[in-house]
């Protein structure tokens, strides 16, 4: 199974500052790599596809980039409906696997 | 409304089953491919079994040969038999539209194994 490692593992941040989480992959997963939001008590959402392509009625702050190994996942602007929990998961290979998630909080 | 809403979770005992259900609503379900997703808190978020359109399902190693995918069109519902359970399968379990990028997701049912 191909490990994905998120980083950090939670952050606090005010809003307005821009936010930057990366998902680093154990292996060459090419562009096949989504980013999820979960709120807290919600089911994940889809946020970004294929790596940065932004999924349909997602807010223009968030973006993602990256191919291979190393990828990143921005919030330009934190806002306050933006706290929860954000993960990453890929899809080169099966299993499809999910990263730790990354607790993102105001500060 | 394009949703998914899953139902039949609960508390059972180790080597009990359980059928969970996730009737869709804007979208059909034969058409598309769905998938199962359970999340812990010790081991986060995991893939359990997917559906393509055609028929072909996949299952995780954890849960193969013990939970099986189906779907019933007249219902537009989507279902996980799930066999032989144990302690480890206590999670949320969510159905989801797709395989590889899951863009619809349900609220999610919980699942309790445990004497």
């Amino acid at each position: 199974d191909i490990q994905l490692t998120q980083s950090p593992s939670s952050l606090s941040a005010s809003l307005g500052d821009r936010v930057t989480i990366t998902c680093q992959a154990g292996q060459d997963v090419n562009i096949y790599l989504n980013w999820y939001q979960q709120r807290p008590g919600k089911a994940p959402k889809l946020l970004i596809y294929d790596a940065s392509d932004l999924a349909t009625g997602v807010p223009s702050r968030f973006s993602g980039s990256g191919s291979g190994t190393d990828f990143t996942f921005t919030i330009n602007s934190l806002q306050p409906e933006d706290i929860g929990t954000y993960y990453c998961q890929q899809y080169d290979s099966l299993p499809p696997t999910f990263g730790g998630g990354t607790k993102v909080e105001v500060k | 409304e394009v949703q998914l809403v899953e139902s039949g979770g609960g508390l059972i005992q180790p080597g009990g089953s359980l059928r969970l259900s996730c009737a869709a609503s804007g979208f059909t379900v034969s058409s598309s491919y769905m998938t199962w997703v359970r999340q812990t808190p010790g081991k986060g978020l995991e893939w359990v079994s997917f559906i393509y359109s055609g028929g072909n399902t996949n299952y995780a190693d954890s849960v193969k040969g013990r939970f099986t995918i189906s779907r019933d069109n007249s219902q537009n519902t989507l279902f996980l038999q799930m066999n032989s359970l144990r302690v480890e399968d206590t999670a949320v379990y969510y159905c989801a539209r797709g395989v590889n990028t899951l863009d619809l997701w349900g609220q999610g049912t919980l699942v309790t194994v445990s004497s």
